[in-house]
């Protein structure tokens, strides 16, 4: 079973940038894509960006392109999200999720999210 | 990038009632159609793929159906732990993105 293990919560400054980690144990690491997700305080859930691994490299969702990257390091094991000029709109929780099989954007597994918080 | 929209917002509804809610897509996606279910501090769950295939251990009273741009979730006899927020979301596009959400409650 596939488990998916983020980095703690972190409080940024505006104008700063951030680093979530997603660390994958328990199955072959990103054999399927990870795709990050996030909820902002009461809100729904929002695609930020994500891998496929035929396609090589991330896609993201449009409002975010340019700010935000998506990268991995197969030997640790780890996915990861940087968010540069953050703003006080990018206080959410961010949860990484992965497909369980070749089913793409389909998030069979998903972390147990990442509080950022963007305070003055 | 594809729009989702969901309607209601939220509903309100007594333990065995039956629920609907719809789902569409600002452009046609097959059945590339997933619905998850969320409850309060909890990441969300994979109820349904591909518009209508039940995940291995969700209860049969979840169903889905539909194709194109218009899909729906129903809940039979509803539970109190069907208590929660429901998304849909597709994964037609390269680039995913869900619904709005419907917030299910108890009346």
């Amino acid at each position: 079973q596939v488990q998916l293990e983020q980095s703690g919560p972190e409080v940024k400054k505006p104008g700063s940038s951030v680093r979530v980690s997603c660390t994958t144990s328990g199955g072959t690491f990103n054999n399927y894509g990870m795709s990050w997700v996030r909820q902002a305080p009461g809100q729904g859930l929002e695609w930020v960006g994500g891998t496929i691994p035929k396609f090589g490299s991330a896609n993201y969702a449009q409002k975010f392109q340019g700010r935000v990257i998506i990268t991995s390091d197969k030997l640790s094991s780890t996915a990861y999200l940087e968010i540069s000029s953050l703003t006080f709109d990018d206080t959410a929780v961010y949860y990484c999720a992965t497909p369980r099989n070749e089913r793409r954007h389909v998030f069979d597994f998903w972390g147990q999210g990442t509080l950022i918080t963007v305070s003055s | 990038d594809i729009q989702m929209t969901q309607f209601p917002s939220s509903l309100a509804a007594s333990v065995g009632d039956r629920v609907t809610i719809t789902c569409r897509s600002s452009q046609a996606i097959s059945s590339y159609l997933n619905w998850y279910q969320q409850k309060p501090g909890e990441a969300p769950k994979l109820l349904i793929t591909a518009a209508s295939s039940l995940q291995s251990g969700v209860p049969s009273r979840f169903s889905g159906s539909g194709s194109g741009t218009e899909f729906t979730l129903t809940i039979n006899n509803l539970q109190p732990e069907d208590i929660a927020t429901y998304y849909c979301q597709q994964s037609y596009s390269t680039r995913a993105a869900f619904g709005p959400g419907t917030k299910v409650e108890v009346k």
